[in-house]
């Protein structure tokens, strides 16, 4: 099946700060990637959409201005958290979609990004 | 909208025992289904989907799945599970032929004890 890597796997950083998540395909092409958000013992929770070339579309009660994102080529989407603070803590996780539009298509998903903001 | 109910929080088994994993789903439009296994700190893997055809689906690990129209259930099961089978369990839908963006349940935490 297709691989999607995220990276990093963990980071730790300090309250204020910025961190930035990779998400790539490595042997297909994706023009759609997801971002979910998951909280211990709970389901993921749908932060964005994220198109090639164009706006990612968040999702309601989602921050744009907080968590940007970027998918700047069909390979590669970035999740950046702006200014953490130790309640964005959590389990980052990207998936990305191979074939185009309609539902007989399947979502990869990265192995999570834990993030800790000390 | 499509809506996934996953009855069970937590599920203990004994190694070699059969168990049942529920999932509900509810939906006005015709959807597909997925079953996803999580490990701890990992991501989802897909473990088996239904898209369309025979109800019953299978996975290379033992366990099947089948989707019931009429009850709108999509329950995950096997026969004799394994210790490495322990980890999370999220069933999803998506709409058929739509955006394919799936909706996921709360999970259920497999614990298979020796």
């Amino acid at each position: 099946g297709a691989v999607v890597s995220q990276h990093p796997s963990r980071v730790i950083c300090k309250s204020g700060t910025s961190v930035k998540i990779e998400c790539r395909s490595l042997d297909f092409q994706a023009t759609t990637m997801f971002w979910y958000r998951q909280f211990p013992k709970q389901s993921l929770m749908l932060m964005a959409t994220s198109n090639e070339g164009s706006k990612a579309t968040y999702e309601q009660g989602v921050e744009k201005d907080k968590f940007l994102i970027n998918h700047a080529s069909l390979t590669l989407s970035t999740l950046t958290v702006t200014s953490a603070h130790p309640e964005d803590s959590s389990f980052y996780i990207c998936s990305a979609r191979v074939g185009g539009a309609g539902g007989n298509t399947e979502a990869f998903f990265g192995q999570g990004t834990r993030l800790t903001v000390v | 909208a499509q809506s996934v109910t996953q009855l069970d929080s937590q599920v203990p088994v004994f190694e070699e025992a059969p168990v049942e994993l529920r999932c509900n789903y509810s939906s006005s439009v015709s959807v597909y289904l997925f079953w996803y296994v999580q490990y701890p700190n990992q991501g989802l893997q897909l473990l088996l989907k239904y898209l369309s055809g025979s109800t019953l689906v299978e996975s290379i690990n033992g366990f099947e799945a089948e989707f019931n129209k009429s009850q709108t259930s999509f329950h995950l099961r096997k026969p004799s599970v394994h210790i490495s089978d322990t980890a999370e369990y999220f069933c999803a839908v998506s709409e058929a032929g739509g955006s394919y963006i799936p909706t996921f349940g709360r999970g259920t935490s497999l614990i298979v004890h020796p």
